[in-house]
């Protein structure tokens, strides 16, 4: 069965700190990694990732797709407390993409 | 407006009552889709179209629920008979591809009473 599986659930730190942020797939035909930043409204596209071990950098934000592994990492440097928010990981495959069920990360001031 | 659009966006509804959720796509994507989200949870996959075309419908969770795009552009979805698990947000996102970035609307949140 299809899943996508992120850890940790929930993260609180202390606005500067660093946060690596994990997510495994299992997709049948996997096609892309998808990250999204959801606050009280619709997720928000991050990152699309389709190679393995390119890193894609948005800011203070990067993400690496590990194909070997099934997994992807979503770091935050030099968090503030905008980054609050859930982090939802997703797994494209053929026709359908999957959910994990997020990690919900609040940046302490 | 450019981005993708939904209504309403909060339904409160009588459990046994049928409700319809309307999703306007970004002019022009061919790809429309169906999540639904509860409470603490990651969105779920309910349907997906190609333009007038539903691909894949695995995702929707019982034969009350049904989604059309007749036109390829507006998708209503529509639940029947609803009961109290069926209250979440219910997102629509719209792609240019199946494989392209997916924007998503701001959701319908639907209450079952």
């Amino acid at each position: 069965e299809d899943k996508v599986v992120q850890s940790p659930l929930s993260l609180v730190v202390h606005e500067g700190d660093t946060v690596t942020l994990n997510c495994s797939y299992e997709v049948t035909n996997f096609r892309s990694l998808l990250w999204y930043k959801q606050e009280k409204k619709a997720p928000t596209f991050l990152f699309m990732l389709t190679s393995s071990g390119i890193e894609k950098k948005s800011g203070r934000l990067s993400s690496i797709l590990d194909k070997k592994e099934l997994s992807s990492i979503l770091n935050i440097t030099a968090t503030q407390t905008g980054d609050s928010a859930i982090y939802l990981c997703a797994g494209r495959g053929d026709d359908k993409i999957i959910f994990g069920k997020g990690t919900r990360l609040h940046i302490l001031p | 407006g450019a981005g993708v659009s939904q209504s309403p966006r909060y339904k409160v509804a009588k459990r046994g009552q049928d409700v319809a959720l309307r999703c306007d796509p970004i002019s022009g994507h061919v790809s429309l889709f169906w999540y639904q989200q509860a409470l603490g949870q990651g969105p779920e996959f309910l349907t997906y179209f190609q333009n007038e075309a539903q691909l894949d419908k695995s995702g929707l969770p019982s034969d009350r629920f049904f989604a059309e795009r007749p036109e390829g552009s507006v998708s209503t979805l529509k639940i029947q008979r609803t009961q109290q698990e069926d209250s979440a947000v219910y997102l629509c996102a719209s792609s240019s591809g199946l494989y392209n970035e997916q924007f998503f609307g701001p959701g319908t949140r639907l209450t079952v009473l």
